[in-house]
């Protein structure tokens, strides 16, 4: 089983819709979660930075973290054209010193 | 601007060469790291550093090897021992690693592919 699951998609929404990208991980010392973008042939940069559970808010982009299942999610409102790439999400356990990263989704926003 | 720096962006290498991947970051941050990653397969980790002069095997290191002489600097060279070398390659950093608090940020990438 791996660490860190996430469906690979691809996710094809119309613009304006509200996305929904998720990751469950297996290991309950992961303490630190991220959301990365990706847009083809870039590196990742860093979305979205939250700390054990709840929510936190940038813009469009809502962060949540649910310990107790062991879930992640990301959320986009109003989703754009620019939006589409490929979000990874990543979790930090500071007693094993190592990020582990999902396998990332393909988001396509339709004009 | 801070940042993290690879070079090149794309490379060609022929059959039974070794290549070296150029990463320097001026974030002043004390670890580095490689990843590989192919499509549909997300990142493997290749190498990381937590210190000058010291470094640790990730988990796909074989037919790779690293230095790292500076803090800024974190060379890759990719051997001809390497058997399937075409993929992109990305270069990371973060202010120490397991720190509480503690995110990763990523280079550009490098696109490696054997001709």
């Amino acid at each position: 089983q791996k660490e860190v699951e996430q469906d690979p998609g691809p996710l094809s929404v119309p613009e304006g819709a509200i996305v929904s990208l998720n990751c469950t991980y297996s290991n309950s010392a992961f303490q630190y979660f991220m959301w990365y973008r990706q847009y083809s042939r870039k590196g990742p940069e860093l979305l979205m930075y939250t700390y054990s559970s709840g929510n936190k808010e940038d813009g469009r982009f809502t962060a949540q973290v649910d310990k107790s299942s062991k879930y992640i999610s990301l959320f986009i409102r109003d989703s754009q054209p620019s939006d589409s790439a490929t979000y990874l999400c990543a979790m930090l356990s500071y007693n094993f010193n190592k990020f582990y990263f999902g396998s990332g989704t393909k988001l396509n926003v339709k004009p | 601007d801070g940042g993290i720096t690879q070079s090149p962006k794309y490379l060609f290498r022929k059959e039974g060469q070794n290549v070296t991947l150029s990463c320097e970051q001026n974030l002043n941050h004390d670890a580095m790291y490689w990843y590989r990653q192919d499509p549909g397969q997300g990142l493997r980790l290749i190498y990381y550093s937590q210190i000058v002069n010291d470094f640790q095997k990730g988990d796909i290191a074989e037919g790779y090897s690293v230095s790292r002489e500076k803090k800024e600097s974190f060379p890759l060279t990719v051997t001809s021992a390497q058997k399937n070398p075409t993929a992109f390659y990305l270069c990371a950093s973060s202010m120490t690693q397991g720190a509480a608090g503690n995110t990763i940020y990523f280079g550009e990438g490098s696109w490696l592919t054997v001709v």
